[in-house]
């Protein structure tokens, strides 16, 4: 069966600081790996997504970036955070077999700048 | 560009209970439509979802979902709430490519 992980689970970061989110899958070969940032009250917001190892596509530009080093690994990254980036985000797999697939969903981060 | 609206921010239901949680899309062909749940800290869990054939369609945890074309909707619903039915349920919706567009959810408060 597949699973996908995000650690960490918590992070409290203070602002200017660097950001590395990673989240990997398991269980299943060449998905579709996706990152979402959920604030209060706005739903899901899709920040990056990506079908093949070093191909992001970016959804908002922002101060985040995103890299696919390896088939199931997906790093969410930041050279400098701002209060603005506090949030939870999410990791989310797709199978590419198939056009309607659903998302599977990690546990997410918690990450607060302070 | 496609778009969802869940027009409910926050609903309370009476435990046993019937529950409707309403979704509109907006899409130019024929869309796949998902209802998702996510508990207080955690990733979200599918519950349904939709892109052919019978327009009723069973979930888990009892729940079901009617795709009304003509109303362009989508809504959850399930029969009598159970306390931990209490969550966030989102309803997203699919173009036959790489992304989905996601409502901004609804609460379900459920009282004893």
């Amino acid at each position: 069966s597949q699973t996908i992980h995000q650690w960490p689970a918590t992070l409290v970061q203070p602002v200017g600081s660097p950001l590395s989110l990673e989240c990997t899958v398991e269980g299943t070969s060449n998905p579709n790996l996706y990152w979402y940032r959920q604030a209060a009250g706005r739903g899901l917001q899709l920040l990056f997504y990506s079908v093949g190892i070093g191909q992001i596509s970016s959804e908002v530009p922002q101060n985040l970036s995103a890299s696919r080093p390896q088939d199931r690994q997906f790093i969410l990254s930041s050279k400098k955070l701002l209060l603005s980036d506090s949030g939870f985000y999410l990791c989310a797999w797709r199978r590419t077999s198939g056009k309607y697939n659903e998302q599977f969903f990690g546990p997410g981060t918690r990450l607060t700048v302070l | 560009a496609q778009s969802v609206t869940q027009p409910d921010i926050h609903i309370t239901v009476s435990e046993g209970a019937s529950l409707e949680l309403r979704c509109n899309y907006s899409y130019g062909a024929t869309p796949y439509l998902f209802w998702y749940v996510q508990s207080p800290g955690q990733g979200l869990q599918l519950l349904l979802k939709y892109f052919s054939g019978d327009t009723l369609v069973q979930g888990i945890k009892g729940f079901e979902a009617e795709f009304k074309r003509s109303q362009s909707s989508f809504n959850l619903r399930k029969p009598s709430v159970h306390w931990s039915d209490a969550a966030e349920y989102f309803c997203a919706v699919g173009s036959g490519y790489s992304t989905l567009t996601f409502g901004k959810g609804t609460m379900l408060l459920v009282s004893p």
